[in-house]
């Protein structure tokens, strides 16, 4: 009964692969999140996403791109992988107009770009 | 954008011991602050927010006060465990137009509570 699962937890590839890491909620919120935490554990939102609205953080290459093909699932695809991508990716969700704002977390996946 | 600065970045204490985590955020239209606790290779898990219409909320050993005019917020812990030990984020969030919220974090403080 996981709230928020990702896959793969681990991600080991080679710079210049097209990777995917798929994110699913059973919650049933309407809105979900992905998040890069850095080796520094600097915790960056990189994108928002419910039925009525794709919020990017304008820092973010667009080499990265979200994917929802429907309110439970929202993966992220990453082509051209690079060094500086390796980090612990974060997908969450939340409830959008419910009386609290509370983001879940997933377990994370762990990407290294070798 | 809303800019976000946690200090410290480390706090170590002793076992029952007081703990405060300060973070003063840069955007006035922020609402709403949530506190996570990320353990070791865990998510980070909420545990106490206040939105911008409340000075002060308390749960149990954790507490959180807002200062709107300053724009500051604090989490104090009290009677500190050794199972208090993880890293702290704060946050400060905004929502945007379709309902969702974009929360900046802090660069997270590093508790370590000794026994």
């Amino acid at each position: 009964d996981t709230a928020v699962s990702q896959t793969p937890k681990y991600l080991v590839t080679q710079m210049g692969n097209d990777k995917s890491i798929k994110c699913e909620q059973n919650l049933g919120h309407d809105t979900m999140y992905w998040y890069k935490q850095d080796s520094k554990k600097f915790l960056k939102i990189m994108f928002s996403y419910n039925n009525k609205e794709l919020i990017i953080n304008e820092t973010v290459p667009n080499r990265f791109s979200p994917k929802s093909p429907d309110k439970a699932h929202l993966n992220l695809h990453i082509n051209s992988l690079e060094l500086g991508d390796s980090a612990v990716y974060f997908c969450a969700s939340s409830l959008t107009g419910s009386n609290t704002d509370t983001q879940y977390f997933g377990p994370g996946t762990r990407l290294t770009v070798l | 954008g809303e800019n976000v600065e946690q200090h410290p970045s480390t706090l170590s204490v002793q076992e029952g011991d007081s703990a405060v985590i300060k973070c003063t955020y840069s955007d006035s239209a922020s609402n709403y602050f949530p506190w996570y606790k990320q353990e070791l290779g865990k998510r980070p898990q909420l545990i106490i927010d206040i939105r911008s219409n409340v000075g002060e909320k308390k749960d149990q050993r954790i507490a959180v006060t807002l200062n709107k005019t300053a724009k500051h917020f604090s989490l104090h812990i009290t009677e500190t465990q050794p199972e208090d030990s993880a890293v702290y984020f704060c946050a400060a969030s905004t929502h945007a137009s379709g309902g969702s919220y974009i929360p900046t974090f802090g660069r997270g403080t590093s508790l370590i509570v000794h026994p």
